[in-house]
């Protein structure tokens, strides 16, 4: 079955720019991730979606950064206002439930100049 | 507060040869622990995860990890390793139980010799 899919692969922004990343979960996925992985580092956590409800949004480094899950299935995660500390790989996961392995998508690589 | 530590950045092993990567983990209560790998430009793929019961989990490609709650450790192992396991591994653990994120390390890049 398809797996979880991110949209774009890649980006590049303005520095000040708003940029907005896609999510799609496999369906049916309760719970949705949203991890940010500097280059040679590993993912760290944003925030966490069950279904629509946002439980923890602890990870996410400012208020430029906003995550909605409106229908409980696709996620878009927003940033406002790029900053050139922006740039990273945005991870994406998913799972059936809270305490079940996530299934990551291939990520968004966004650089901001 | 949850972390975990891989402490070797990058392991050259030759394509036949054993492998073990080294996880520690720092948790308050029993830990979901998970190895992932993850390949150039591309997302994690779960290898193998722990979450009670039996000490020894199998997982996929043939890699195995064993917990070790005295130690503080889950070692990712693999008997005779292949040109194609040449990636990045990560540990993980978690979620957290009422925060639902996991903690990742720093990562281990493997690299295969012919």
């Amino acid at each position: 079955g398809a797996g979880v899919s991110q949209s774009p692969r890649y980006k590049v922004a303005k520095r000040g720019q708003d940029v907005a990343l896609r999510c799609d979960p496999i369906s049916g996925h309760v719970s949705l991730f949203w991890y940010q992985q500097a280059l040679g580092q590993g993912p760290e956590f944003l925030t966490y979606f069950q279904n629509e409800a946002q439980l923890d949004k602890s990870g996410l480094p400012s208020d430029r950064f906003f995550a909605e899950r409106p229908e409980g299935s696709v996620s878009t995660l927003k940033i406002q206002r790029t900053q050139q500390e922006d740039s990273a790989v945005y991870l994406c996961a998913s799972s059936l439930m809270r305490f079940q392995p996530q299934h990551f998508g291939d990520g968004t690589r966004l650089s901001i100049l | 507060a949850q972390s975990v530590t891989q402490p070797d950045i990058h392991i050259t092993v030759s394509e036949g040869a054993s492998l073990e990567l080294r996880c520690n983990y720092s948790y308050g209560a029993t830990p979901y622990l998970f190895w992932y790998v993850q390949s150039p430009g591309q997302g994690l793929q779960l290898l193998l995860k722990y979450f009670s019961g039996d000490t020894l989990v199998q997982g996929i490609k043939g890699f195995e990890a064993e917990f070790k709650r005295s130690q503080s450790s889950f070692n990712l192992r693999k008997p005779s390793v292949h040109w194609s396991d040449a990636a990045e591994y990560f540990c993980a653990v978690g979620p957290h139980t009422n925060a639902g994120k996991s903690t990742f390390g720093d990562g281990t890049t493997l690299t295969v010799k012919p």
